[in-house]
């Protein structure tokens, strides 16, 4: 069975950098049926999608956030990571990742649990 | 960008119920629309893609139609456990993704 886990700080401070992994296991992210994203919800809000990539290394952002965000793979390590840059207290969310299927559903079918993330100095 | 509007907001209902959200894209989006299912604390549960398909698992009582702008998600009689937020998202543009704003379902 394919499961997602989130990790990284869950404090970052005004300004700096944050940044997350997710981990795949069960499966391989190098299948080609598959691209890998980060979606990340404010308190008491809705889903953001983040960004997506491919095991090939193929990314596409969210281009509200395109200029902050870099979203990269490691298929040697199963994983794969976001970096959002500049952050501000609007950042503040928990961040997930999922698996995104290409090739019937074309959305988002499996989830990691979810990680929370505070901005704050 | 494609914009993704639900509407109501949030809806009151009561268990055996029949409920009704509506997704309306801000252009034709063929059927490449998906709906999921929130609970408070959890991440979100893949209910229908392709406006219509049930993902597997997923209670016959979930039904999904539209295309081009405007959507549907139906649940036919409201079970204590569909009490959640839901959620449209295209894939029109894909890989670029865009969710609604979400619907909060809530026990009257």
């Amino acid at each position: 069975q394919l499961q997602l886990q989130e990790s990284g700080p869950g404090l970052v401070k005004p300004s700096e950098t944050l940044s997350l992994t997710c981990t795949v296991s069960g499966g391989s992210i190098s299948s080609s049926s598959y691209y890998w994203g980060w979606i990340r919800q404010p308190p008491g809000k809705g889903l953001e999608w983040i960004g997506s990539i491919y095991y090939s290394g193929s990314t596409y952002y969210n281009p509200s956030l395109k200029s902050r965000v870099t979203i990269s793979v490691d298929t040697s390590k199963n994983q794969f990571s976001l970096k959002l840059s500049s952050v501000t207290a609007a950042d503040t969310a928990v961040y997930y990742c999922a698996r995104l299927d290409s090739t019937q559903a074309k959305a988002f079918d499996i989830w990691g649990q979810g990680t929370m993330v505070t901005v704050s100095s | 960008a494609i914009r993704m509007t639900q509407s109501p907001s949030s809806l009151s209902a009561s268990t055996g119920d029949r409920v009704t959200i509506t997704c309306r894209a801000s252009q034709g989006i063929s059927s490449y629309l998906a709906w999921y299912q929130q609970k408070p604390g959890k991440a979100p549960k893949l209910l229908i893609y392709a406006a219509s398909t049930l993902q597997s698992g997923v209670p016959s009582r979930f039904s999904g139609s539209g295309s081009g702008t405007d959507f549907t998600l139906t649940i036919s009689c409201l079970q204590s456990e569909d009490f959640a937020t839901y959620y449209c998202q295209q894939y029109y543009s894909y890989p670029l993704i865009t969710f609604g704003q979400g619907t909060r379902l809530e026990i009257k």
